[in-house]
């Protein structure tokens, strides 16, 4: 079991708005900043959206975070079947550790 | 541009001892402003961090795996080595080193990311 929750599947067609969820507690998300990290089939994880809102150079403005307590979400926009990936969510943990969500799968419908 | 590549045994044997290296090019791993990680996926299933440690040589854990993990800097090499005992099958999984950035961004609040990581490397726990 992941200390942040996330749903399993999520999925959209193109050109389609969707978001994905992650739930976590006081320790985690209530306290501290969340990362987004994009997987692609057989690729490193990537880092999409870090400190809840901000993006690296190069990643679309159609990929947008948000934190509101001890939840966060994950905002794609304009979906395109390139989107297809699994997305996790990571936090800092006052236990004095990085914690990850669960993973939530992107289908492309 | 920064790189980082993960190498060691693709196969351990149960018992054993799971021994990695990443090997940093494209930057130094002096940096002070960074802390050096791994993280590791088991097949089909999510993201595990094992650990992190600073550039100057200060480790720290996942407390799941604290009592089994090693993880150190050689400066001189540019490299970043893990070192996991008492492997099980357990702990079959593609190992990723990366690049953590971490920061203070308010009273008791942190901000942590992994902005650069390696390809990764399976390593496989069987007789």
């Amino acid at each position: 079991q992941s200390v942040l929750t996330q749903p399993p599947s999520a999925s959209g067609t193109p050109g389609q708005r969707i978001t994905i969820s992650c739930s976590g507690s006081n320790s985690n998300i209530g306290t501290n900043t969340v990362n987004w990290y994009q997987q692609l089939p057989g690729t490193a994880p990537k880092l999409l959206i870090y400190s809840n809102n901000q993006r690296p150079s190069g990643v679309p403005d159609r990929f947008s975070g948000s934190k509101s307590g001890t939840s966060a979400s994950l905002a794609i926009s304009g979906l395109q079947s390139g989107d297809e990936a699994d997305y996790y969510c990571a936090t800092w943990d006052d236990s004095l550790s990085v914690v990850f969500g669960g993973g939530t799968k992107l289908t492309v419908l | 541009q920064l790189q980082l590549q993960e190498s060691g045994p693709g196969l351990v044997k149960p018992s054993e001892t799971l021994s990695l290296t990443c090997t940093v090019s494209g930057g130094s791993i002096n940096s002070g402003s960074y802390y050096w990680g791994w993280i590791r996926q088991p097949p089909g299933k999510g993201l595990q961090w094992i650990g992190s440690i600073s550039y100057s040589g200060s480790p720290y854990y996942n407390p799941s795996l604290e009592s089994r993990v090693t993880i150190s800097v050689d400066t001189s090499k540019n490299q970043l080595s893990l070192r996991l005992s008492s492997v099980t099958a357990a702990d079959t999984a593609v190992y990723y080193c990366a690049r953590q950035t971490a920061f203070v961004v308010g009273p008791g609040a942190m901000s942590s990311y992994f902005q650069h990581w390696g390809q990764g490397t399976l390593v496989t726990a069987s007789s």
